[in-house]
């Protein structure tokens, strides 16, 4: 039983062009919502975050949007640059619960 | 500012042997977080601790497995015995004082190979 779902494994952009993540859940006690970028052999690094009180949250080139009655969340890059391409995974949790990750998306931008 | 460290980075042994993972988190952390990340499961909570106290094991797959905090700085992760299964990436995360709300920083992992 998956909560957090991440549909699309992989995505290819354009340098300079827009890139969108999307992440959907399944559990509606879920009010906080981050994105972690993953490097091969390292660790995740936390990106951003947005509560359930906020429909978007921006952080320089990325922003991050909550659409709570679709349960659906996104995370925009833009522009894209060749060092953003990574594993982006988002989390979602409740109060005091744990955070549930989902399988991520390789993203690729290509110069 | 150190971060979280994982030793070892890589381990590869056989089917049997006891295996145990190290963290030292971020100081000053109150929380640790103990994860696996494996192709079919992806990243899944294994255990987390507060102020050194177990809180919430219940994504330890089975006896095999444990975990001990036995002060701030230090941590292990311990599969006795091993099998090929257990094969995965492991990392440890520690967060501040917003606790499960806090961004969790990341180790680098250890990659564990069960022959």
């Amino acid at each position: 039983d998956q909560q957090v779902k991440q549909n699309s494994p992989s995505l290819s952009v354009q340098e300079g062009r827009i890139s969108i993540l999307n992440c959907d859940y399944t559990n509606s006690m879920f009010d906080y919502f981050l994105w972690y970028k993953k490097y091969p052999a390292e660790g995740p690094t936390f990106l951003i975050s947005i509560s359930s009180i906020k429909d978007k949250n921006e952080d320089g080139r990325f922003t991050v949007f909550l659409n709570k009655s679709a349960k659906h969340l996104s995370l925009h890059i833009v522009p894209s640059q060749p060092g953003d391409s990574a594993v982006y995974f988002c989390a979602a949790s409740r109060k005091g619960g744990k955070l549930i990750f989902g399988q991520g998306t390789e993203l690729s931008v290509k110069p | 500012d150190a971060g979280v460290i994982q030793s070892p980075r890589h381990e590869v042994t056989e089917m049997g042997q006891e295996v145990t993972l190290r963290c030292k988190p971020i100081s000053g952390h109150d929380y640790l977080f103990w994860y696996r990340q494996t192709m079919m499961r992806g990243l899944e909570l294994l255990i987390y601790f507060n102020n050194n106290v177990p809180i919430d094991d219940s994504g330890m797959p089975e006896d095999r497995f444990s975990a001990k905090m036995p002060n701030a700085s230090f941590s292990t992760l311990k599969i006795q015995p091993s099998e090929p299964r257990d094969s995965a990436v492991y990392f440890c995360a520690s967060s501040g004082d917003r606790g499960l709300r806090s961004a969790q920083h990341f180790g680098d992992g250890t990659r564990l190979s069960i022959l």
